[in-house]
């Protein structure tokens, strides 16, 4: 399958400022990556697909202008998590859609916001 | 709108044993696949196993193998042999089978614990 990265793998960051966050497709041309979220303990929700060259589909309840995706190669996407708050410390986990139908995942990123 | 329910949070099982995992979903298409994922303490998302819904054999991988009883809308995993590194967090997944809708639905879980 698809080797998926993802950089940072942890990050703090201050109330108020932005964070980015990267993720990779190592060895796979990806027309469309997924981002999802994950609080402990709970299962993944998605939060938007994300398509090269154009802009994101954001799942319902889910702030556009907080959780900037840019998609611009087949290879990276990017999560920028704009005016962070406390409440979106959380895991964020990005996949890749394959040939075969299934999603490869990243190993995803820790964002803890003090 | 599908829905994946896992009605199982936590399980266990003797090493060696043969332990199931149920996963139910609810839909109103024909056509689409499902998925369980495998998530170790690490927390990286893992394939363990796919079906697709028009086939009606069910899948095999190694000592994984499902259960699809797709009338009664049922998709359980069978671990056979189960070894210490089976112990995860096990999600089952629904995608439809429509092009230009890749999204997966995720049920809540279920915590394997492997007893030595």
């Amino acid at each position: 399958g698809a080797v998926v990265s993802q950089h940072p793998s942890w990050v703090i960051c201050k109330s108020g400022t932005s964070v980015k966050i990267e993720c990779r497709s190592l060895d796979f041309q990806a027309t469309t990556m997924f981002w999802y979220r994950q609080f402990p303990k709970q299962s993944l929700m998605l939060m938007a697909t994300s398509n090269e060259g154009s802009k994101a589909t954001y799942e319902q309840g889910v702030e556009k202008d907080k959780f900037l995706i840019n998609h611009a190669s087949l290879t990276l996407s990017t999560l920028t998590v704009t005016s962070a708050h406390p409440e979106d410390s959380s895991f964020y986990i990005c996949s890749v859609g394959s040939e075969y139908y299934e999603q490869y995942f990243g190993p995803g990123t820790r964002l803890t916001v003090t | 709108a599908q829905t994946v329910t896992q009605s199982q949070p936590e399980m266990s099982v003797q090493e060696a044993e043969t332990v199931t995992l149920s996963c139910t979903y609810d839909t109103s298409e024909s056509d689409y696949y499902l998925f369980w994922y495998k998530q170790p303490p690490s927390r990286q998302m893992i394939l363990v196993i796919r079906q697709e819904a028009y086939k009606q054999q069910n899948a095999t991988e190694n000592r994984f193998s499902v259960n699809f009883q797709k009338a009664a809308k049922s998709f359980s995993l069978k671990i056979s042999d189960s070894q210490l590194g089976d112990a995860a967090m096990y999600f089952c997944a629904y995608r439809s089978a429509d092009f230009g809708n890749e999204k997966l639905t995720f049920g809540t879980g279920t915590r394997l614990t492997i007893i030595p």
